[in-house]
């Protein structure tokens, strides 16, 4: 089955910097979507992007499918941008995402 | 906005109780999944369901059953509680096969 990586594995920003998180995936996916948990576990769904480039607020993404990676860019970070990210792919004929491990992201004050 | 309820934020049962947790969505969403997440071992699927009355297992089924009897509502059923069940259980549902995934609070339960 396809596989899932994410970089880095940790990250501490300061406030106000920007960042960029990767995820790389083994094979061909339908769609991919971007997860952000809060500290108090509450996971959030940011973008659904199988492809090209989305924007909300501070936060934007881009998919290259046909090169296997997806990039979750944080601009001028904020204390509540603190918590793990998680891609998830979704390949073939099913409704079953594929988890990477996360990438867990500390801005500090 | 999609609201997806899971009945308890905590829950502490014993070993071998019958635990129910409960998951509803509303707005009349296809798919529902149950998770479980552990430190190190990420997100891993339970059980899912794309209809009332239809259920697939994920990759950990062992331990557990699920029931769909209406749409909205989906529950995660431990027929005998282990301690090695205790985790964070993450309910989620989406619209279609191709569709953004909706997750609940969690329940956070332990097994003494």
């Amino acid at each position: 089955g396809i596989q899932v990586e994410q970089s880095p594995p940790d990250l501490i920003l300061q406030e106000g910097a920007n960042s960029t998180l990767r995820c790389n995936f083994s094979d061909s996916v339908n769609n991919l979507q971007w997860f952000h948990q809060n500290p108090w576990g509450q996971l959030i769904n940011l973008f659904y992007i199988p492809s090209g480039t989305k924007q909300n607020g501070r936060l934007s993404a881009t998919t290259v499918a046909t090169e296997r990676y997806s990039l979750l860019y944080i601009s001028s970070s904020q204390t509540t941008d603190s918590g793990v990210y998680f891609c998830a792919p979704n390949a073939g004929n099913n409704r079953k995402l594929i988890w990477g491990l996360g990438t867990s992201l500390a801005v500090n004050p | 906005d999609v609201k997806v309820t899971q009945s308890s934020r905590y829950l502490v049962k014993r070993t071998g109780e019958k635990v129910f947790l409960e998951c509803v969505q509303d707005m009349d969403h296809e798919n529902m999944f149950w998770y479980r997440q552990d430190p190190g071992l990420g997100l891993r699927l339970i059980y899912f369901s794309y209809d009332v009355k239809m259920k697939e297992k994920g990759d950990i089924p062992e331990g557990y059953s699920v029931s769909r009897e209406k749409k909205e509502r989906f529950s995660l059923i431990l027929e005998s509680a282990s301690t090695n069940q205790t985790s964070m259980y993450l309910c989620a549902s989406s619209f279609g096969r191709n569709s953004p995934l909706h997750f609940g609070n969690g329940t956070r339960l332990t097994v003494t």
